[in-house]
């Protein structure tokens, strides 16, 4: 079983509407949990870390995050074309699992 | 302040040929990585570097060394290349303190084997 599982996607959503990604992961020890934006043909880039269970909120982006469920999300609300990108969720144990990455495109 | 660095940007080998990537780092972090990112699959560890001096493999070893120079760079080495290792290869480095570290990555170096 991959460590760490993305919904597939890609994901279209509507510009305006909220875009919402899933993430799972296999390790129940695992301590902290990242999202990256990555543009196509670009480096990763942290966009939202969290630790603790509950939700973190930094702009327009929220991380949700139920250890109990091994299960980490991203909401992005008010989708922007700019926030075409693929989406890498990664979890920290003794190292940093990637997920393969949900691809997102904001229809203007 | 530059981040991550890493040279070439992109590459093409013949199979067989040998050759070594570079990176370094200006924000005095302790560990360094190197992924592959091919598609469908994110990114895979392939060594990583907790501190200057050690290395470790990661989770794609086979057919890669590396060489963690000094604490701001960290190369990684291809003996003989295969085309299974055409791919993007990204460097990342992190201050190293526990669960709260967070990776910084180079802009990649798209490699290509034919």
């Amino acid at each position: 079983q991959k460590e760490v599982e993305q919904n597939s996607g890609p994901l279209s959503v509507p510009e305006g509407a909220i875009a919402s990604l899933n993430c799972t992961y296999s390790d129940r020890g695992s301590q902290s949990f990242f999202w990256y934006r990555q543009y196509s043909g670009k480096s990763p880039e942290l966009i939202m870390s969290i630790y603790s269970n509950g939700d973190k909120e930094d702009g327009r982006f929220t991380a949700q995050l139920n250890k109990a469920s091994q299960y980490v999300s991203l909401l992005i609300r008010d989708s922007q074309p700019s926030d075409s990108a693929t989406y890498l969720c990664a979890v920290n144990d003794y190292k940093l699992s990637f997920g393969a990455g949900t691809t997102v495109t904001v229809r203007a | 302040n530059a981040g991550v660095t890493q040279t070439p940007k992109f590459q093409v080998l013949k199979t067989g040929q040998s050759m070594t990537l570079q990176c370094a780092q200006d924000m005095n972090h302790n560990s360094m990585y190197w992924y592959r990112q091919d598609p469908g699959m994110g990114l895979r560890l392939i060594y990583y570097s907790a501190s200057e001096g050690t290395t470790d493999k990661g989770e794609v070893p086979n057919g890669y060394n590396v060489s963690r120079l000094n604490k701001r760079e960290f190369s990684l080495r291809l003996e003989s290349a295969a085309p299974s290792q055409t791919s993007v290869y990204f460097c990342a480095s992190s201050s190293g303190q526990g669960a709260v570290d967070i990776q910084y990555f180079g802009a990649g170096t798209r490699l290509s084997v034919l």
